[in-house]
């Protein structure tokens, strides 16, 4: 069975302090791993594709990046509007178009 | 604004009851996804519909029926409803044709309560 966990689930940071947040995955063959940002009372949005090792995707001050058992999305100096709930998703070999969720990190960056 | 539009946003029922959420996707797009996220259990996959035609089926309990119309709108069923089915329902589309690159438009949800 796929599994996603992310740590930590919850992460408080001030403006400005650079900081991690983890994704492994267990998965029968990696098809895809994919970031998104949900805010409050709303849908996610999505953020970045990695579909192999040592891969890397930057968005302004996020960036992500993938090994075999993990995925890294790295905030350098966070702003309060960088605050919201960040879900990691892994797509396997063989599972047409369907996305295993982790649990999510919920970031509060303080101004 | 995902373009993916849902009705209703909110909902709130009784044990037993039966319910429809309804989802628009995006313009263009024929592939639509059905979410569920409830606290204990995070995002979960239903059911996928591509061209009004089932592709793809994951926990999806058997209470729970979805469609897509020729006009490409999708309806999720809900029915005999239980305390546990109070849940964030999340409908997604996407773009189709090539690679699928992980980029679901995801609506605001429905919030279901079961009392």
């Amino acid at each position: 069975e796929d599994q996603v966990t992310q740590s930590p689930e919850a992460l408080r940071l001030q403006e400005g302090e650079s900081s991690s947040l983890n994704c492994s995955y267990t998965v029968s063959g990696l098809r895809g791993l994919f970031w998104y940002r949900q805010d409050p009372g709303k849908g996610p949005e999505f953020l970045f594709t990695l579909y192999s090792a040592g891969e890397e995707k930057e968005k302004e001050r996020l960036k992500a990046t993938l090994t075999k058992k993990e995925s890294f999305l790295h905030i350098t100096a966070p702003k309060p509007e960088d605050s919201a709930t960040y879900l990691c998703a892994v797509q396997a070999e063989g599972s047409a178009r369907q996305l295993t969720f982790g649990s999510g990190t919920q970031l509060t960056v303080l101004p | 604004d995902s373009g993916v539009t849902q009705t209703p946003k909110h909902l709130i029922t009784a044990t037993g009851q039966r319910v429809t959420l309804r989802c628009s996707p995006r313009s263009g797009d024929l592939s639509v996804y059905w979410y569920q996220q409830s606290l204990d259990q995070g995002l979960q996959f239903l059911i996928q519909y591509y061209n009004g035609e089932e592709r793809a089926k994951g926990n999806i309990l058997e209470r729970f029926s979805a469609q897509q119309f020729p006009d490409l709108h999708s309806e999720l069923n809900l029915s005999s409803l239980e305390l546990g089915d109070s849940a964030l329902y999340f409908c997604a589309s996407s773009v189709d044709g090539g690679g699928f690159t992980g980029e679901l438009f995801f609506g605001e949800g429905s919030r279901l309560t079961v009392l």
